[in-house]
């Protein structure tokens, strides 16, 4: 089994819907939670932080579940600039690792 | 600028025929990773460095080898490549820290696409 997991998708969505996408993970050790961006061929970014209480950041909001290990992102009013691949991203704690990505969903917002 | 370059960005090679991909960060961050990116398998982590002279094996160390020699470089060598080493590379640098919310802020390379044939 995967440490993340994720829908590779493609979500092909009109411009204007809201979109949501969940990830798990497997590691109940996990300390810190991302989401990353990655444009077609480019290198991902950071997009935000998952905290335990939830977190929005203009149309992004991101919620953690703990005991059922599992990460949203929910995207309201999609842009055509929305479209990319999300990555979940794990901390399972510190040094080492660093970081588990997921192999991330594409999303596609069309006009 | 605060960046990490990677170089060459491009590379077409032989089976066989040693190569390096550099990898430089102006962040002073201890933390610096390379990683493989295949289609369905996302990022794996080949080898990571915590600080200076500091090397670790990550998810997919066979046929790589690494250095760091000095904090903000850090490059990937393949001594012998092999085709299954096609793949676009990644290195990724952050601060070292333990824990928070932010402590696994990476900041990535523009990536290295290596083809070997």
């Amino acid at each position: 089994r995967k440490e993340v997991e994720q829908d590779p998708g493609p979500f092909n969505v009109p411009e204007g819907a809201t979109v949501a996408f969940n990830c798990t993970y497997s590691n109940s050790a996990s300390q810190s939670f991302f989401w990353y961006r990655q444009d077609c061929r480019k290198e991902p970014k950071l997009l935000m932080s998952v905290y335990s209480s939830g977190n929005e950041d203009g149309r992004f909001t991101a919620q953690l579940n703990r005991a059922s290990q599992y990460i949203s992102l929910l995207i309201r009013d999609s842009k055509l600039s929305d479209s990319a691949t999300y990555l979940c991203v794990v901390n399972t704690g510190a040094g080492r690792r660093a970081l588990t990505f997921g192999s991330g969903t594409r999303l596609q917002v069309q006009p | 600028e605060a960046q990490v370059t990677q170089n060459p960005r491009y590379l077409i090679t032989v089976t066989g025929k040693k190569l390096t991909v550099t990898c430089s960060q102006n962040m002073n961050h201890e933390y610096m990773s390379w990683y493989r990116q295949d289609p369905g398998l996302g990022l794996r982590q080949i080898y990571y460095s915590m600080n200076v002279e500091v090397t670790d094996k990550g998810d997919v160390p066979e046929g790589y080898k690494v250095s760091r020699k000095e904090k903000r470089n850090f490059p990937l060598i393949l001594e012998s490549p092999s085709p299954n080493q096609t793949s676009l590379y990644f290195c990724a640098s952050s601060l070292l820290a333990s824990g928070g919310a932010r402590s696994g802020e990476q900041f990535f390379g523009p990536g290295t696409r290596l083809t070997v044939l």
